[in-house]
């Protein structure tokens, strides 16, 4: 079945850092690949997705692009504030839609 | 455009006891998807509801059920509750639940067995 592997951390990083969160996935078929991020006892917010390959999403400063050779789907931010403090989750889904498959979550400090 | 919202944010239930759980997905979004979060085994599918219809399930046992009304909100059911059960259940709204699409999500309920 669908599976994505990403690193769990915690990653501990100082402010205006550069941060890359690797995620690479395996899946049938060519899915939609997403990165969502969950602030504390929140639920989780759609940070930007990328549905075909060498598409780039991007946002609040964000980048993660589309890679089918490699099937990965990193996220990078060029200098993370300690706002961006919270759990980032890969996930996917398939042209068979049963529904996101999620990465175990990535736990993000961002130190002053 | 309200979010997704969920009710009631937290329970307290004893094992054996069932309970229900409630979305109401973004307007004009008639598919509902519901997911189960544990520190174990992270976020996993429960099942997605379109237009009344189970459309697809995750690998639940039968105590997991839900429904969808005709306007798009949708009930999840778990039923002889376990300790396991404990969980944040988020749901999540999209347009058609087109693959292509983005699942908007619910801040959740989260789900005490005692």
């Amino acid at each position: 079945g669908d599976s994505v592997t990403q690193m769990e951390g915690p990653v501990t990083l100082s402010e205006e850092a550069f941060l890359t969160i690797n995620c690479t996935y395996t899946a049938t078929g060519y899915p939609s690949l997403f990165w969502y991020v969950q602030y504390p006892g929140e639920g989780l917010q759609l940070l930007l997705k990328a549905t075909k390959a060498d598409d780039k999403g991007s946002n609040k400063g964000f980048e993660a692009t589309y890679r089918k050779e490699t099937t990965s789907f990193h996220l990078e931010k060029g200098s993370v504030q300690v706002s961006d403090s919270a759990v980032y989750f890969c996930a996917l889904i398939g042209g068979g839609a049963d529904g996101l498959t999620f990465g175990k979550g990535t736990h993000l400090i961002i130190q002053p | 455009k309200a979010g997704v919202t969920q009710t009631p944010r937290y329970l307290i239930k004893t094992r054996g006891q069932q309970v229900t759980l409630s979305c109401s997905p973004i307007s004009g979004h008639r598919s509902v998807s519901w997911y189960q979060q544990t520190p174990g085994q992270g976020l996993q599918f429960l099942f997605e509801y379109f237009s009344e219809t189970q459309r697809n399930k995750g690998n639940f046992p039968g105590r997991f059920s839900g429904r969808q009304f005709s306007n798009s909100r949708s009930e999840m059911n778990v039923s002889t509750l376990e300790l396991g059960d404990s969980a944040l259940y988020l749901c999540a709204s999209s347009s058609t639940g087109g693959y292509q699409e983005t699942q908007y999500f619910g801040p959740g309920t989260r789900l005490l067995v005692l």
